[in-house]
């Protein structure tokens, strides 16, 4: 398995521009995050995802900023319009949820995307 | 001007020594735990996990300890290499069953030659 992959690698935008960071997740799981991590406020999740819903956007910073799983293999996050302050390294992570147990499984990362924005 | 970013706490060990990196949660509900590192780069990397119904687990040189009653995880990581030098995160899920993963700020461990 490729793991999860996430494209672009690096992104570099004039503010105002808006920026789609991309997702696939490893074949067979069915929970996806975005994270982002900054040196100021360290690993934030953002948003994450079960079989296909958003389940917590609570972590979104403001309505710039959207999500979405047009299918269970794939997911997008949108900034629009986007600031400096923005500028970031996204990370995606896949996990598979145990259903009808307490089970948990681990989520496995992507290696980001490093968003700047100018 | 000056930035300001997190102060990672760090630890510096020879290489070949064990070190102990820990981790307090807030929320006792947590029933997950998850010590992640990640290395200049890259993307966080699974490393060991526990379950709350267990207080230590084993994996190959590196340990996991979770003490509920005070709500405090380890990771110990047995004669230490080069390789290990990265920053390491833990991470809980705060719901029985629900999948949201909250990471904590992260150690950087420094393995000195």
């Amino acid at each position: 398995d490729a793991g999860v992959i996430q494209s672009p690698r690096h992104e570099v935008t004039e503010m105002g521009q808006e920026v789609t960071l991309r997702c696939k997740l490893i074949s067979g799981h069915n929970s996806l995050f975005w994270y982002r991590q900054t040196m100021m406020r360290g690993l934030e999740l953002l948003i994450y995802f079960n079989n296909n819903v958003p389940i917590d956007d609570s972590g979104m910073p403001e309505d710039r900023f959207s999500a979405k799983m047009p299918n269970a293999s794939f997911s997008t996050l949108k900034i629009q319009p986007s600031e400096p302050r923005d500028s970031a390294v996204y990370f995606c992570a896949s996990s598979r949820a145990l259903t009808g147990t307490t089970g948990n499984t681990e989520a496995f990362f992507g290696q980001g995307t490093r968003l700047t924005v100018v | 001007g000056e930035s300001v970013g997190l102060h990672l706490p760090t630890l510096s060990v020879q290489e070949g020594d064990n070190s102990i990196i820990n981790c307090a949660y807030s929320n006792s509900a947590s029933d997950y735990f998850i010590w992640y590192k990640q290395e200049s780069g890259k993307g966080p990397q699974f490393i060991i996990d526990i379950r709350s119904n267990m207080d230590k687990r084993q994996g190959q040189r590196v340990t996991v300890l979770l003490n509920k009653t005070v709500k405090h995880l380890s990771l110990q990581i047995a004669a230490t290499q080069p390789g290990d030098s990265a920053v390491y995160f833990c991470a809980e899920t705060g719901i029985q069953g629900a999948q949201k993963l909250v990471f904590g700020q992260g150690t950087r461990l420094t393995i000195n030659p």
